[in-house]
């Protein structure tokens, strides 16, 4: 069964620290890999994905992730975070061969502390 | 362009009540998915729509129906509400069945009582 990982329910980092985000999934076809971001009250932001090719992917807001088959990761950094980048962060992964259905982590919420 | 919406944006029910959600689909978009996001936890997948055919369901009972319509928008039916059916329910719309990418709407806040 196809299963999302996201072993961090919540982290609190620092203004202007590192972020890493860790994701690990069990998936029975080539995955296709993604992270969303969910502000209080909103919808789903895609933020990056990956389908293939270059393993690290570069999203919107200075975010960046790295898939590594050999781990069945796909973890999301950021070199320096904003305040604003306090939210909810999904990753899911899907497949062609699943038309295009996501499975998602349960998330993790990130706290910026000034 | 318009993007991804969905109304109401909040609702209360009681058990057994059904309810009727909506989602208009992104301009050009033939779509459309439903997820249901209870609290703390992911979205998880309810079923697809394409071309007004259901195309593909996780694993949600029978009680949860859709429909989808000639413009692509497309609605999601709750019969016989229980109190675990609260959650948000979240509606995507893509280009196609395999496009890389979907694009959610805000959701619509369903609070059974």
């Amino acid at each position: 069964a196809q299963s999302v990982t996201q072993p961090d329910i919540h982290i609190t980092v620092s203004e202007g620290a590192s972020l890493e985000l860790r994701c690990n999934y069990s998936y029975g076809a080539t995955p296709y890999l993604f992270w969303y971001v969910q502000s209080p009250g909103q919808g789903l932001q895609l933020l990056l994905k990956y389908f293939s090719g270059d393993t690290l992917v570069q999203g919107i807001k200075g975010f960046e992730a790295e898939f590594k088959r050999s781990q069945s990761s796909f973890n999301l950094r950021k070199p320096s975070v904003h305040w604003s980048d306090a939210a909810e962060y999904f990753c899911a992964v899907g497949a062609m061969e699943y038309g295009n259905k996501l499975v998602f982590g349960a998330g993790t919420i990130l706290r910026v502390k000034s | 362009e318009t993007g991804v919406t969905q109304s109401p944006t909040h609702l209360i029910k009681t058990r057994g009540q059904q309810v009727t959600l909506r989602c208009s689909s992104q301009s050009g978009h033939n779509t459309v998915s439903w997820y249901q996001q209870a609290l703390g936890q992911g979205p998880q997948f309810i079923f697809q729509y394409y071309r007004e055919e259901e195309n593909g369901r996780g694993n949600f009972p029978p009680r949860f129906s859709g429909l989808q319509f000639p413009n692509y928008s497309s609605e999601l039916n709750v019969n016989a509400l229980e109190l675990d059916d609260s959650a948000l329910y979240l509606c995507a719309s893509s280009l196609a069945p395999t496009a890389d990418e979907q694009f959610f709407g805000p959701g619509t806040r369903l609070t059974v009582l």
